[in-house]
């Protein structure tokens, strides 16, 4: 079955744009999850959707902001881009929040920002 | 707040063992996973555990004590390909999952 499909791969934005990032979670998966993944930080938590509601945020600005649709597709939106937000975008689903089959990920976007 | 540390690096030997240790401080539990992240490369599920004890997948175990905060991830008979990020991560009460940095480990011939 096909995994999880982020696009676009690559994205280079001006400060101050504003980008939308795309995930087309596993067939069946409804929960979607987005971190953050920069070489100094790890992975930070973004938030969480399921069943196109927001079950958690992570400690982002309001610059960030998120959406799932009822297909479980979901998008991740970064308004008046900063220097800092430079880094890969990595979406995850799972069957459910609970699931002990953990996250499958997708291969993410890498967003520069200059 | 919520914690999670693991050591940045280690290095092991073709075909010996090696341990990465995980302690956690989290706002609750509801379960603990480890992935492998192969650079340039997304994570990959390997374990979960949310009942103290080991268990066991081929090559690869993971403990977990609840009481102490503790998990470890124990790699046998390593191979060249297990040259990796090793990522632990604790699901909290809210079912928020966190990750800690990472162990890069190399494994050397």
């Amino acid at each position: 079955k096909a995994g999880v499909t982020q696009t676009p791969r690559y994205l280079i934005k001006t400060r101050g744009q504003q980008v939308t990032l795309s995930c087309s979670p596993i067939s069946g998966h409804r929960s979607v999850s987005w971190y953050q993944q920069t070489p100094g930080q790890g992975l930070q938590f973004l938030f969480e959707y399921f069943s196109e509601t927001q079950r958690n945020k992570g400690n982002f600005p309001g610059r960030f902001s998120g959406r799932q649709f009822s297909n479980s597709r979901s998008e991740m939106n970064v308004s008046t881009l900063e220097l800092g937000d430079s880094a890969l975008y990595l979406c995850a689903s799972s069957l459910d929040e609970e699931s002990s089959g953990g996250y499958t990920f997708g291969s993410g976007t890498r967003l520069t920002v200059v | 707040g919520q914690n999670i540390d693991q050591p940045t690096e280690m290095t092991a030997t073709e075909g010996a063992i090696v341990q990465i240790n995980c302690t956690y401080q989290t706002s609750g539990f509801n379960g603990l996973f480890w992935y492998q992240q192969h650079a340039g490369e997304a994570p990959t599920f390997l374990s979960y555990n949310v009942l103290d004890g080991l268990e066991e997948k081929g090559r690869f175990s993971s403990f977990l004590s609840r009481s102490k905060g503790y998990s470890y991830l124990l790699l046998k008979e390593l191979q060249m390909k297990d040259s990796a990020s090793y990522l632990c991560a604790v699901r909290d009460r809210g079912f928020k999952t966190i990750f800690g940095a990472g162990t890069r480990l190399f494994v050397k011939a």
